[in-house]
């Protein structure tokens, strides 16, 4: 079966200090993936998502991040953090239809709770 | 463009009472799948149906009942009998684009004992 790791699970961070969460998923090949904020009782928002290793397409401008270095791990990083990157991150996996023009659910990791200080 | 619509934001509903949930989406796609997730206090999103553009079949799973209706681009949910442990805030999504997913703004559902 299939599993999405995501850490930390929680993280505070000073302004202006760097970022890297990671993303791993087992269990499966050439998954799409997706990164996620989500801030306090708003909707998700979409920041980055990769089709494949070093394929990373960006969502929103901003200081952010993605990078996908082998087929089953995402990371996002900042170089400084600023407080506006306060919020809850997911991480998710879905696989494509075959013929790849659309995708299935998408599966998320347990998130990780930012707070820039 | 895809957009998804969840006009509830809020919904508080006495534990017992039948619930409805609802989506609208829009595209210009012929094939795309429609989804719902619940994320529940702890924050970890949990797939619950997916539906493809071309099955109009309605699903029951247990409490959970799903309308998908093409001709009002709508993909209903019903939460029967509700409990407490129903709350939480339910996203309903579109796929058009095997590259990302496009997520409604959520409702919160609360379920009073």
């Amino acid at each position: 079966s299939q599993t999405i790791h995501q850490w930390p699970a929680t993280l505070v961070q000073p302004v202006g200090s760097p970022l890297s969460l990671e993303c791993t998923v087992e269990g499966t090949s050439n998954p799409n993936l997706y990164w996620y904020r989500q801030a306090a009782g708003r909707g998700l928002q979409l920041l980055f998502y990769s089709v494949g290793i070093g394929q990373i397409s960006s969502e929103v401008p901003q200081n952010l991040s993605a990078s996908r270095p082998q087929d089953r791990q995402f990371i996002l990083s900042s170089k400084k953090l600023l407080l506006s990157d306060s919020g809850f991150y997911l991480c998710a996996w879905s696989q494509v239809v075959r013929g790849g023009r659309v995708s299935y659910e998408q599966y998320f990791g347990p998130g990780t709770r930012l707070t820039v200080t | 463009a895809q957009k998804v619509t969840q006009a509830q934001t809020e919904i508080s509903v006495v534990e017992k009472e039948d619930v409805t949930l609802d989506c609208v989406y829009e595209t210009r796609d012929t094939t795309y799948y429609l989804f719902w997730y619940k994320q529940p206090p702890s924050g970890e999103l949990v797939f619950l149906i997916r539906r493809n553009s071309f099955d109009e079949q309605n699903e029951i799973s247990g409490r959970y009942s799903w309308n998908f209706q093409k001709s009002t681009s709508s993909f209903n949910f019903t939460i029967t009998a509700s409990q407490v442990v129903d709350s939480a805030v339910y996203f309903c999504a579109l796929n058009t684009n095997a590259g990302k997913s496009t997520f409604g703004d959520g409702t919160t559902l609360t379920v009073k004992p």
